[in-house]
């Protein structure tokens, strides 16, 4: 069963607007991991939250963790036309293993 | 350093036929992955590799598909008799492993389209 589930599915958002997409997951993980796939490109990482770690920032990028509910949030600050993009969380589970699972990831469109 | 390399980009071949798709990983990383996305079934994982040997292969659909890695910097999926329902994007990706957190550099993807 997939593990992360991204919610919103799709997220339009004017430029200078933040955009905040959510990823629950279902079991224990080491980390959590944010990744980024713009249309017809493969995916790139953003960003990585270790189980933890509460909270992390890079650039315009901010993510949370909270373990107790399983779920974490990406907030992009200050949005621009070229954030435009799908997002995906992946988990890898507790136990060491290097399989990451994906969900199915948030469509976000910034409009100029 | 170049990144994950595949190879073809596009691919379009007829239903019956045997489709082999390639991947160099980045220098240096152990792991490897096969991943195939489409819009129904998101990013499913494949198979995954640890230094060349097949850790785990849950993900492979069914006997027509299959993957090998028989050097560090090579690896086929090859699919045969082809389907149209295996159109999709077949993605390879590579892991330094548990010292990046295993964090996954992706390939741009093949294509593939089956009529």
């Amino acid at each position: 069963s997939q593990q992360g589930e991204e919610d919103p599915q799709a997220l339009s958002i004017q430029e200078g607007e933040n955009a905040t997409m959510n990823c629950s997951y279902k079991t224990s993980i080491n980390n959590l991991q944010w990744y980024r796939q713009n249309s017809g490109r493969g995916l790139v990482h953003l960003i990585l939250i270790r189980s933890n770690e509460r909270e992390k920032h890079s650039g315009r990028l901010r993510v949370t963790l909270d373990t107790s509910k399983k779920s974490s949030s990406l907030l992009i600050t200050a949005s621009r036309a070229a954030d435009t993009a799908s997002y995906f969380c992946a988990t890898a589970r507790q136990g060491g293993s290097e399989k990451l699972v994906f969900g199915k990831g948030t469509k976000l469109t910034v409009n100029p | 350093d170049a990144g994950v390399i595949q190879s073809p980009r596009h691919e379009v071949t007829e239903m019956g036929q045997e489709v082999t798709l390639r991947c160099k990983p980045i220098s240096g990383h152990n792991s490897l992955f096969w991943y195939r996305q489409t819009m129904m079934r998101g990013l499913e994982l494949l198979i995954y590799f640890n230094n060349n040997v097949p850790i785990d292969d849950s993900g492979m659909p069914e006997d027509r598909f299959s993957a090998k890695m028989p050097n560090a910097s090579f690896s086929t999926l090859k699919i045969q008799p082809s389907e149209p329902r295996d159109s999709a994007v077949y993605f390879c990706a590579s892991s330094a492993g548990q010292t990046s957190g295993n964090t996954i550099y992706f390939g741009e993807g093949s294509w593939l389209t089956v009529v």
